[in-house]
């Protein structure tokens, strides 16, 4: 497509359940981010993917939070054991290389209940 | 570190006035330096950027220029529409870096 892809773009989930997020990136680019944004807050830096090198894990909040991505395109944030707290929108950014900017999705609004 | 820091909002503007909003930055290298907007209900788009000391970037009237010597990178725009309504994130990305850091963004109300 176009764009960064999302799915699904709303979910609701129970407490301590498990949830899986998607993320198609800009054909070509080789640099994908995650970041979450809160109700009324600025954007949280949860993960980066560049190439195939190592992501940098370091803004994943805990171990509950993981995510992959597979040859180099599509990428899945999962989230184990939900809690209230990771009620948020989820957003994936890619960009061309790792300094250009990057484009966003429309996000996958998580809650929890 | 890196870091960027923008106008607190809420900003509430009258449809033709002039706009501004700050925004400054710490980096430990030489960053480019973005502006997002995300309209009610869509995702992040960007807006403008530059990529070096004294670039101006601007588009549909919005305009920021990368000041060095005061690491800043304020958003103007001299007539602001009721569309223009919306939240605006300042961000940047070095060329070494992993990641864009971006500001707290900044609320913009913008009524008839």
């Amino acid at each position: 497509g176009a764009g960064v892809s999302q799915s699904p773009s709303n979910k609701v989930t129970e407490k301590g359940k498990d949830v899986e997020l998607r993320c198609d990136p800009i054909s070509g680019h080789t640099a994908l981010y995650w970041y979450r944004q809160s109700l009324g807050q600025g954007l949280e830096f949860l993960i980066y993917f560049q190439g195939n090198s190592a992501p940098d894990k370091s803004g994943l909040p805990s171990d509950r939070f993981s995510a992959e991505r597979t040859g180099g395109s599509v990428s899945t944030l999962t989230i184990q054991r939900t809690q209230q707290e990771d009620s948020a929108v989820y957003l994936c950014a890619s960009s061309f290389s790792g300094d250009t900017e990057a484009f966003f999705g429309q996000g996958t609004r998580l809650t929890v209940v | 570190g890196n870091s960027v820091t923008q106008m607190e909002g809420p900003v509430t503007l009258s449809e033709e006035a002039f706009l501004t909003i700050n925004c400054t930055y710490t980096a430990t290298g030489y960053p480019s330096l973005f502006w997002y907007v995300q309209y009610p209900g869509e995702g992040l788009q960007l807006l403008l950027k530059a990529t070096k000391a004294d670039d101006k970037g601007s588009n549909k009237g919005f305009e920021a220029t990368y000041r060095k010597e005061t690491t800043s990178f304020h958003l103007e725009k001299g007539s602001v529409q009721v569309s223009d309504s919306a939240v605006y994130f300042c961000a940047l990305s070095l060329k070494t870096g992993n990641q864009f850091y971006f500001g707290t963004g900044t609320s913009l109300t913008v009524i008839p």
